[in-house]
């Protein structure tokens, strides 16, 4: 099994530019998650879908857009790049919410680094 | 605003050692507390959950204990690895549970030296 698969690994941008992340999951999950890790600090929620076509933002979603159109995909946008964007990103899914105790299946991350 | 303290912020040990990690939280009322694993460069793993009326739960090597009343948890490595080099990670999960409000610490990295 594939599990969670992000795309692209790594990627540099320029201040201004735009991108879209994408995160696919074959594990039939309904909730899907955007975190960003930078150093020395934990994982923090940028948005979160509870179901295919919803999305709810999460901690730090300012700068940030997603969609969740199908069910297995949930796409991470940046409308205009900052360096303060500069981080680790992490795709994640779940078949429950995380409170109801279940495990939340992390993808392999995305280092973006904006210039 | 809740909270979630690891300790210690890096830890070196020698392969064969036990060690303990600590983690200190403000959640509350708490529904559970898992525990992940992250190897540099990759995602975190789940290693253990616990919720509010379970104190002690066992995942090969490693034993997390949760007092509830403290609001304290460990995560208890035995005969250390040189593959148990990797972030742990505490994430703790309020109640009423909502997929977007669990609250990560920052982690302890443990060094396991030969």
């Amino acid at each position: 099994n594939a599990g969670v698969t992000q795309t692209p690994k790594f990627r540099v941008l320029k201040t201004g530019q735009s991108m879209t992340l994408l995160c696919a999951q074959d594990m039939n999950h309904e909730y899907m998650y955007w975190y960003r890790q930078d150093p020395g600090m934990g994982l923090r929620l940028i948005h979160y879908s509870v179901g295919e076509g919803t999305t709810a933002k999460g901690e730090v979603p300012d700068g940030y857009n997603v969609s969740r159109l199908k069910k297995q995909n949930f796409l991470l946008g940046l409308e205009s790049a900052a360096p303060s964007q500069t981080s680790v990103y992490f795709c994640a899914s779940s078949y429950y919410p995380r409170g109801e105790g279940s495990e939340a299946f992390f993808g392999q991350g995305t280092r973006l680094t904006v210039v | 605003k809740n909270q979630v303290e690891q300790s210690p912020q890096s830890l070196i040990i020698l392969e064969g050692k036990n060690c303990t990690l600590q983690c200190n939280y403000t959640v509350s009322p708490f529904s559970n507390l898992r525990w992940y694993k992250q190897d540099t460069g990759r995602g975190p793993v789940s290693l253990t959950i616990m919720t509010f009326s379970e104190n002690t739960k066992s995942n090969g090597r490693y034993t997390a204990t949760l007092d509830a009343d403290t609001k304290q948890s460990s995560l208890h490595i035995t005969a250390s690895q040189l593959s148990d080099s990797a972030s742990y990670i505490c994430v703790v999960t309020p109640r009423p549970t909502n997929a977007g409000k669990s609250t990560f610490g920052d982690g302890t990295t443990l060094t396991v030296k030969p």
